[in-house]
């Protein structure tokens, strides 16, 4: 059975950094991408960073360019989300999820996790 | 305001069809087949019901179903059911990112 734990969420004063991290369990990690979705409460999903199985390629949305780093280590079957700089627009139910296809990005995302909440506020 | 555009509603009656549509430009939707579909219950994380346009995973009902027409996808469930009623994401791909639409809620009457 796919399991994907996240963890690290919590609240932040704005221009602070978090890391969170997702536990992945019950699927061969390192041939699948990973994806960061998050939603801001009582709004619609965000995509906001994905990975390919070896860790070599990312891609980011804009809104998070220059401040998040997507990474994982796959002996540990886990993904990080390294957050700098962050900002009230921020906070958001983040959820880390499976890609759907081995190998592939783009073919939406079939397993998430139940997402860690960050809140950015002084 | 998000790239793709849903309508807000749409609502049914138990054993109709609905539609949802997804538009976006020739730069998302009209220029790639990675159009997916969500499905979220309240307090829920989101579910994949369609992906690559018209692709079911396993294990989601055949009452489900997707489509694309130029920059317009659309989302078909038949035979409408009340555990039916949630919000409906579409995502795209675009140039090196995804994009998703604003949400649906699904009402059944």
């Amino acid at each position: 059975e796919v399991q994907l734990l996240e963890s690290g969420g919590g609240l932040v004063q704005p221009g602070g950094s978090l890391r969170l991290s997702c536990a992945a369990s019950g699927f061969t990690f390192s041939i699948y991408a990973m994806t960061w979705v998050r939603q801001a409460p009582g709004k619609g999903l965000e995509w906001v960073s994905v990975i390919s199985g070896s860790g070599d390629t990312t891609y980011n949305a804009d809104s998070v360019k220059g401040r998040f780093t997507i990474s994982r280590d796959n002996s540990e079957n886990t993904l990080y989300l390294q957050m700098n700089s962050l900002r009230a627009e921020d906070t958001a139910l983040y959820y880390c999820a499976k890609d759907t296809l081995p190998g592939r990005f783009w073919s939406g995302v079939d397993y998430w996790g139940q997402g860690t909440l960050v809140t950015v506020s002084s | 305001q998000s790239v793709l555009t849903q309508p807000a509603s749409v609502s049914g009656s138990p054993g109709q069809s609905i539609t949802i549509s997804c538009t976006g430009t020739s730069s998302d939707v009209g220029d790639y087949n990675f159009v997916s579909w969500y499905q979220q219950h309240p307090g829920n994380a989101p579910k994949l019901m369609i992906y690559d346009v018209s692709k079911r995973p396993s294990g989601v009902s055949n009452r489900f179903s997707g489509s694309k027409s130029g920059n317009t996808a659309s989302l078909t469930i038949s035979g409408l059911q009340a555990e039916d009623e949630a919000d409906y994401y579409c995502s795209s791909y675009t140039t090196s990112t995804t994009v998703f639409g604003g949400g649906t809620k699904l009402t059944v009457l």
